[in-house]
């Protein structure tokens, strides 16, 4: 198993630019979540997903959306880039019956 | 609102003395806490996870403490390596599956 992989590794965009920051797993778990971590502060949640179809908002949603359409893909998408959106963000998924979540290597993403 | 603080924020020991990181929150309403290794410009790997119901859970040299009523965990590394040169991060899971964070201590084990 590959187990939580995201793309890409690194990412600079300049302000007002979109894109997407990709996440998948190969563990068939329900849970899928994203967060982003800042220096000096814990990692806060961003969107989370239960299932297939159902996404819901986390502490930090704005500027920022989700979707879900396949057990295996969890998308993030970044809608007009700002500079407060520089971070480094993370994948999570968790099988429902475990409890344990496994993390993703990461995307660090500046914000010109 | 779930506030998780660590403390310390850093750590220096020589190899072969104990660790102990400790970890508090604020709403003893939790589903389970776990605790997380990360590694610089890496994931979190996850290391021990205690449901609400246990008092501590055991893997190798590591051993986690949940106080659940006192809002405290603290989790022991044994004879302490530099490979155990890390930042750890304790997480706190309300029912939702959503994860609280605290801000980790960064670990220096001295050679």
């Amino acid at each position: 198993n590959a187990g939580v992989t995201q793309t890409p590794k690194f990412q600079v965009l300049k302000t007002g630019q979109s894109m997407t920051l990709q996440c998948a797993q190969d563990m068939n778990h329900e849970y899928m979540s994203w967060y982003r971590q800042d220096p000096g502060m814990g990692l806060r949640l961003i969107h989370y997903s239960v299932g297939a179809g159902i996404t819901d908002q986390g502490e930090v949603p704005n500027g920022y959306n989700v979707s879900r359409s396949t057990t295996e893909d969890f998308p993030l998408r970044l809608l007009s880039a700002a500079p407060s959106q520089t971070s480094v963000y993370f994948c999570a998924s968790t099988h429902l019956t475990t409890d344990t979540q496994y993390f993703g290597p990461g995307t660090r993403l500046t914000v010109l | 609102k779930q506030e998780v603080t660590q403390i310390p924020a850093a750590l220096s020991v020589p190899e072969g003395e104990n660790l102990v990181l400790n970890c508090s929150f604020t709403d003893s309403a939790i589903y389970n806490l776990q605790w997380f290794r990360q590694d610089p410009g890496k994931g979190l790997t996850s290391l021990l996870l205690i449901q609400s119901s246990q008092r501590e859970q055991t893997s190798g040299r590591l051993n986690a403490s949940l106080d659940k009523s006192s809002g405290r965990s603290t989790l022991y590394i044994a004879a302490s390596q530099p490979g155990d040169s890390a930042t750890y991060l304790c997480a706190v899971c309300a029912d939702d599956y959503k994860l609280s964070f605290g801000a980790g201590t960064t670990v220096t084990v001295r050679a």
